[in-house]
């Protein structure tokens, strides 16, 4: 079976701070990753994947995230937030060769104060 | 906006009740996948179908089910409802399963 843990419920920052949301996860078989994010009152949205190739992935909205496989991590960065970019965020997995459905972690919710 | 519909947006009801979401995925999406969004468990993946046949299975209860039909709309049943039913529920649609498209979801609340 799979986890994934979000090791910060909240994160609060000032705009244009960097920004890092930590992502851990445990798997006994190779997985793929995601990180999607949820604007009030709105469905999710695909921000970034790693299926497979380089560990570090860039996303929408200046948004990068690093596989580190030998940590189980797949934290999420960004140089310079934006109030915009207040939302909660969800870091999941699905295994390789499954049917893709996917499993999520409880969700960091980042609020960018001005 | 993902392509991805639901309805209704929301659903007030009674306890014992029984409802039905509707979802039309994207077009040329064979795939659907249903989750619960709630505080308590947070985002849980239910059932998924692919061209009308059931593939994988997940926390969902006995009182649930789902099925997809020809045009590839899915539905979710939800039956003798509890208080504790009250959650978004989302449908997601998919080519190949890896990159999924989220509808704005159903908000249920069960009275």
């Amino acid at each position: 079976a799979q986890s994934v843990t979000q090791l910060d419920s909240q994160v609060p920052v000032f705009e244009e701070a960097p920004v890092e949301l930590r992502c851990n996860y445990s798997s006994s078989v190779s997985v793929y990753l995601f990180w999607y994010v949820q604007y009030p009152n709105q469905g999710l949205q695909l921000l970034l994947k790693y299926l497979s190739g380089s560990t570090l992935v860039k996303g929408i909205n200046g948004f990068e995230a690093e596989f580190n496989k030998s940590q189980t991590s797949f934290h999420l960065r960004k140089p310079s937030v934006h109030i915009s970019d207040t939302a909660e965020y969800f870091c999941a997995v699905t295994p390789r060769g499954s049917q893709g459905n996917l499993i999520f972690g409880k969700g960091t919710k980042l609020s960018v104060k001005p | 906006d993902s392509g991805v519909t639901q309805t209704p947006k929301h659903l007030i009801t009674a306890t014992g009740q029984r409802v039905t979401l509707r979802c039309s995925p994207r077009s040329g999406d064979l795939s659907v996948y249903w989750y619960q969004q709630s505080l308590d468990q947070g985002l849980q993946f239910l059932i998924q179908y692919y061209n009308g046949e059931e593939r994988a299975k997940g926390n969902i209860l006995e009182r649930f089910s789902a099925q997809q039909f020809p045009d590839l709309h899915s539905e979710l049943n939800l039956s003798s409802l509890e208080l504790g039913d009250s959650a978004l529920y989302f449908c997601a649609s998919s080519v190949v399963g890896y990159e999924q498209f989220f509808g704005p979801g159903t908000r249920l609340t069960v009275l």
